[in-house]
């Protein structure tokens, strides 16, 4: 079976200082890794992916990832943080098989302080 | 760019009653998924059909079902209603042969007084 864990609920962070979310993953084969981003009652959007290649990912709005495969952890970051920035992030992970669902984490709290 | 577009967004019900969700894929993405995500808690995988046919299942319970069209949307239909279904009900899609990332709808979120 595969899993997430996304060790904090809530992560502050003063603007225009740098990021870090956190996720781990366990998962059989090879990873498909995700970061989505939720803002309030809003649906669920896409960050960036890591399949295969460059350990480091880029996505949208300045996020990047880093894969540790070692370490099975896909943290998400970013440089420099914008109060826009403050919403909910998912990591979550799929298998390398026929089976495409995404199993979520348990979703970490940004809140970027001005 | 076409978004995945659910409908309706909101449903109020009673318990024992029946509800339906839409959902209609981004054109040309031929898999979609249906999510879970109750209070304060993370999505969880329903089921997912590929070029209309079942491809995987999750924790959805016995009272729902849900099917894919011929043009290619999905209904969730939800029966005996508990005061446990009240979610927010995402629906998503993505192509397969193309770089297989899941776009989310803005979801439905269902009431069950």
């Amino acid at each position: 079976a595969q899993s997430v864990a996304q060790p904090e609920d809530q992560v502050n962070v003063a603007e225009g200082n740098p990021l870090t979310v956190k996720c781990t993953y366990s998962v059989s084969g090879n990873p498909y890794l995700f970061w989505y981003v939720q803002y309030p009652n809003r649906g669920l959007q896409f960050l960036l992916k890591y399949i295969t290649g460059d350990n480091l990912v880029k996505g949208s709005y300045g996020f990047e990832a880093e894969f540790n495969k070692s370490q099975t952890s896909f943290h998400l970051k970013k440089p420099s943080a914008l109060v826009s920035d403050s919403a909910l992030y998912f990591c979550a992970v799929r298998g390398s098989g026929s089976a495409r669902q995404l199993t979520f984490g348990s979703g970490t709290q940004l809140t970027v302080l001005p | 760019a076409a978004g995945v577009i659910q409908s309706p967004r909101h449903l109020i019900k009673e318990k024992r009653e029946t509800a339906t969700l839409k959902c209609y894929p981004i054109p040309r993405h031929d898999t979609v998924y249906w999510y879970q995500q109750g209070p304060g808690q993370d999505p969880q995988f329903l089921i997912s059909f590929y070029e209309k046919m079942q491809s995987d299942k999750g924790s959805i319970p016995d009272r729902f079902s849900a099917q894919q069209f011929s043009d290619y949307h999905s209904e969730l239909n939800m029966s005996s209603l508990e005061l446990g279904d009240s979610a927010l009900y995402f629906c998503a899609s993505s192509l397969v042969s193309g770089s297989d990332e899941q776009y989310f709808g803005p979801g439905t979120r269902l009431t069950v007084t």
